[in-house]
C-alpha cells in the first residue's frame, strides 16, 4: 500500500521562502507529482519527480530522495495567490493497478502581508 | 483551463436517488480517471480507464459504477445514494495513463446529497 505524510498548514510571509515537505511509503515507486489546490477548485499540475534531485521552475522548485522517501516543495518569492493547499502525489510502479496517484492529506499554505 | 470538461458543475438530491457525472478528456488523452474529494478524505482515486477499457480500480463502492465510451468520454455513475456521498468529484485526463503520464484535472462536479 502506500502512505504519504505531509503537514496539514503552514503560515508564511509574503515575499519570502516556505518549504512543504512530503514523505512516503510505498510498495513501489514511479514518480512523485506536487499539485496546487484553490479552495472548490481543480488541482493544478506543479512538477514531476522521478530521478533524485532538484527541479527548478521558476519561483517553484521540487526535491525528490527515493532513498529517503522524502520530497519537497520550494516556493520561493511568496505571493497572496499562492495560498492554496498544496498536494504530494505518488505514483506506484506499474502493475495491474495501471498508473494510478495516491494523494496525501494536502498542506493548505496560508501566505500573510 | 486544463482542457478536461465535467458536467455538471453542481448537483443537489436526495438519498436514494441516482445521478450521473459526464467529463470529457482533454484533445487527444486516452486515458480518464475518477477521483472522489471530501473534507475528511482528501483526494481518493475511484477508477481509471484507458481508451474505453477499465485499467485500474481503487476505493470505488458497489454502489458506483464508471464506463468510457467510445468517443473517450466518461460518465461516473453513482446509485443509493448516501449522505457520506457528499463530496467534489473530478475527472482528470491524461495522454497515454503510461508511467510518465501527467494527469490534468477537470473542474469538478460538486454532489451534495440530502
Amino acid at each position: 500500500g502506500q502512505n504519504i505524510d505531509q503537514p496539514t498548514e503552514m503560515t508564511a510571509t509574503e515575499g519570502a521562502i516556505v518549504q512543504i515537505n512530503c514523505t512516503y511509503q510505498t510498495s513501489g515507486f514511479n514518480g512523485l507529482f506536487w499539485y496546487q489546490q484553490h479552495a472548490g477548485e481543480a488541482p493544478t499540475f506543479l512538477s514531476y519527480n522521478v530521478l533524485d534531485g532538484l527541479e527548478e521552475k521558476g519561483r517553484f522548485s521540487s526535491f525528490l530522495s527515493r532513498s529517503k522517501g522524502y520530497s519537497y516543495l520550494l516556493l520561493k518569492e511568496l505571493q497572496m495567490k499562492d495560498s492554496a493547499s498544496y498536494l504530494c502525489a505518488v505514483r506506484g510502479a506499474p502493475n495491474n493497478a495501471g498508473n494510478m496517484l495516491t494523494f496525501g492529506g494536502g498542506t493548505r499554505l496560508m501566505v500573510k502581508p | 483551463d486544463s482542457g478536461v470538461t465535467q458536467t455538471p458543475k453542481h448537483l443537489i438530491t436526495a438519498t436514494g436517488q441516482r445521478v450521473t457525472l459526464r467529463c470529457s478528456p482533454r484533445s487527444g488523452d486516452l486515458s480518464v480517471y475518477w477521483y472522489q474529494q471530501s473534507l475528511d478524505q482528501g483526494l481518493q482515486f475511484l477508477i481509471q480507464y484507458y481508451n474505453g477499457e477499465e485499467r485500474a480500480k481503487g476505493n470505488i463502492l458497489e454502489r458506483f459504477s464508471a464506463q468510457q465510451f467510445p468517443d473517450l468520454h466518461s460518465e461516473l455513475n453513482l446509485s443509493s445514494l448516501e449522505l457520506g456521498d457528499s463530496a467534489l468529484y473530478f475527472c482528470a485526463s491524461s495522454p497515454s495513463g503510461g508511467a510518465a503520464d501527467t494527469q490534468y484535472f477537470g473542474p469538478g462536479t460538486r454532489l451534495t446529497v440530502l
